[in-house]
């Protein structure tokens, strides 16, 4: 398994609190993803980070910011939780350039509900 | 814009048959691919890919996949399923070289009939 940590594994908010998701990785990759999966849809990318400080949107990055302040710590916030961000939330990893392309390694998860 | 689409929402196959997970994409220029499997309650993990060359890989499990540049396919197999392989598959794609942007399809539920 690639070395990712995803925490907290499972949350229950309430609708209008902030929450954050860290994601930690051991593999020193430069790109880190957060996604969320929900029925139907399959994985949306949320945000990325292409290295320290460099972060970029993805298709469904309204509601979320993210910030990463060292190589192996991603962090993801909803800064005021809705309803409609109750999912299942990936972070994930890759390594431009490497033989292995863009392959990217998932964490295990962090499941959200928003009540 | 890129794309890829898994026609089937869910496959059934009995235990020891031959199995095929569908996959067509549209991408610029040539493509990556890739194949992920995610069991119940856990992360995606990664069970092969197509770069370039042979237009048969081989992955994890005994999983193999292969890619038809002219039908824009590709395809997940495996010439005898376990019970085991029941999960969630995933399709992925992005457009080769350097840093590209990776498309996945919605997946297909597989489950595998004893």
């Amino acid at each position: 398994d690639a070395g990712i940590t995803q925490s907290p594994r499972h949350k229950v908010t309430e609708t209008g609190t902030p929450v954050t998701l860290r994601c930690h990785q051991t593999e020193n990759h430069r790109y880190m993803y957060w996604y969320r999966q929900d029925p139907g849809h399959g994985l949306r990318l949320i945000h990325y980070s292409y290295g320290v400080k460099d972060t970029d949107k993805g298709e469904v990055s309204d509601g979320y910011s993210v910030s990463r302040s060292k190589t192996e710590d991603f962090l993801l916030t909803l800064e005021s939780a809705t309803s409609s961000q109750t999912s299942v939330y990936f972070c994930a990893i890759s390594d431009r350039g490497s033989p292995s392309g863009n392959t990217i390694y998932f964490g295990e998860g962090s499941w959200l509900t928003v009540v | 814009a890129q794309s890829v689409a898994q026609p089937e929402d869910q496959v059934n196959v009995a235990e020891g048959n031959p199995l095929t997970v569908k996959c067509t994409y549209s991408v610029s220029g040539n493509p990556y691919l890739f194949w992920y499997v995610q069991y119940p309650n856990r992360g995606l993990q990664f069970l092969l890919k197509y770069i370039t060359g042979d237009n048969l890989v081989k992955g994890s499990y005994g999983f193999e996949a292969e890619f038809n540049k002219s039908q824009t396919s590709f395809h997940l197999k495996k010439p005898s399923a376990l019970v085991s392989d029941s999960a969630l598959y995933f399709c992925a794609v992005s457009p080769s070289g350097g840093y590209q942007k990776v498309t996945f399809g919605t997946g297909t539920k597989l489950q595998v009939i004893p």
